[in-house]
């Protein structure tokens, strides 16, 4: 069965304390990975697609990785308007329907 | 680009009665939409998925009754909560993909909170 596990599911960060969220799955044939960016009250907000392992993006302060069985998110010198709920999410390869298999998120807090 | 909006934001109703919500894609056009409902903390859960001209592909568990789902254009899909309840009450989220080969990104809209009284 296809399955995406997010960790932490919270994170308390001080400002300037990098540290990295991680997304760990197991899908029949990656199409992609996903991540998202959720703040409260709000969809999803596109961050990043990765399809292959070794595969890396960067944007702004967030930095994204995969291997074979996750994928991690790295947050350098987070800033209080970086807290919010990250979202995981896989494509199987074997779906024609392109739909996501999402984790629960990691809800992350950068205090001041 | 790839801008996905939804109306109304959100919506208040009585129970017995019908809400329609819509979803457009602003600047693309969308092969693929999907319909998911999120409650409290939790993550997102896909009710459905709908081709352009083509009947809604529906989760398990989900009342393809209840919620009828139509894709009538590459810019627009709505979802009509009919005989809405107040377990019904949630928030509706809707996305859209441009189709293809590789792995198709998702663009969410804002959401619509639903509120049956």
């Amino acid at each position: 069965e296809d399955q995406v596990t997010q960790s932490p599911e919270a994170l308390r960060l001080q400002e300037g304390e990098s540290s990295s969220l991680n997304c760990s799955y197991t899908v029949s044939g990656l199409r992609g990975l996903f991540w998202y960016r959720q703040d409260p009250g709000k969809g999803p907000e596109f961050l990043f697609t990765l399809y292959s392992a070794g595969e890396e993006k960067e944007k702004e302060r967030l930095k994204a990785t995969l291997t074979k069985k996750e994928s991690f998110l790295h947050i350098t010198a987070p800033k209080p308007e970086d807290s919010a709920t990250y979202l995981c999410a896989v494509q199987a390869g074997g779906d024609s329907s392109y739909k996501l298999i999402f984790g629960s998120g990691t809800r992350l807090l950068v205090r001041p | 680009g790839a801008v996905v909006s939804q109306h109304p934001s959100w919506v208040i109703c009585k129970s017995g009665t019908s809400v329609k919500i819509e979803c457009r894609s602003l600047d693309f056009q969308a092969t693929t939409m999907f319909w998911y409902r999120q409650f409290p903390k939790q993550s997102l859960m896909l009710m459905a998925t709908s081709n352009e001209g083509s009947k809604a592909t529906y989760e398990q568990g989900v009342e393809k009754d209840k919620f009828l789902i139509n894709h009538a254009s590459l810019t627009l899909s709505t979802l009509t909560v009919t005989s809405a309840h107040p377990e019904d009450s949630s928030f509706y989220i809707c996305s859209a993909s441009g189709g293809g080969l590789a792995g198709e990104t998702q663009y969410f809209g804002p959401g619509t909170r639903l509120l049956v009284l």
